[in-house]
């Protein structure tokens, strides 16, 4: 089936420091989500992106839908303590289902 | 706060048992989704139920079954619990099929089978 690949597996920032990662696929999505989870908590929508190339942003987080359907990034500026967590890419998978296929996730850890 | 709740928070069973696993959806959201997350495998969908009817199967177990009410809570069932059934497993919901990817996720129950 279509699979995510999330990059990088875990980040350790500064606090205060910009954060990149993203997420590819070998098949087209059309619906890129990003989710955050936290310890023992369920994941938590943060992002969706709906267009090829589309840029958008939720507070200090911002991602994108890349052009070739394949890839999207999600980026954090100015990181604080609270950003610490697992972030999650996940799209429907071509076909029409409504099924969510999610990326292994990538954790960041903040230090104060 | 999703709107999502799940009951119970934990549940600590023996191999061979079986259990219910219950998912209230946000108010006003027809569908119901119902994903189990492991360490090994990550996060992977179990099955759909829009409107009451089974709607989209993912890689579910036969020994796992759910369905969804007319009030449109679902409850999940695993039957002949094995130690490997161990996880959490996340209840989703979103207002209607085809109309919107976002599901917004309740809680989770965490499984512990001994």
């Amino acid at each position: 089936g279509q699979q995510l690949n999330q990059s990088p597996q875990s980040m350790f920032i500064q606090e205060g420091e910009d954060v990149s990662m993203n997420c590819t696929s070998s098949s087209i999505f059309n619906t890129w989500l990003w989710y955050k989870q936290d310890p023992g908590e369920g994941p938590v929508l943060l992002i969706a992106l709906y267009k090829a190339g589309e840029l958008t942003s939720n507070g200090r987080l911002t991602a994108q839908f890349g052009i070739t359907r394949k890839d999207s990034f999600l980026n954090i500026s100015a990181s604080i303590p609270s950003d610490v967590g697992i972030y999650f890419c996940a799209g429907p998978p071509f076909g029409g289902s409504e099924k969510l296929v999610f990326g292994k996730g990538t954790k960041l850890t903040v230090n104060p | 706060d999703s709107g999502v709740t799940q009951t119970p928070k934990h549940l600590i069973t023996a191999t061979g048992q079986r259990v219910t696993l219950r998912c209230s959806p946000r108010s006003g959201d027809l569908s119901v989704y119902w994903y189990q997350q492991s360490l090994d495998q990550g996060l992977q969908f179990l099955i759909q139920y829009y409107n009451g009817e089974e709607r989209a199967k993912g890689n579910i177990l036969e020994r796992f079954s759910a369905q969804q009410f007319p009030d449109l809570h679902s409850e999940l069932n695993l039957s002949s619990l094995e130690l490997g059934d161990s996880a959490l497993y996340f209840c989703a919901s979103s207002a209607l099929a085809g109309a919107t990817y976002e599901q917004y996720f309740g809680p989770g129950t965490r499984l512990t089978v001994t």
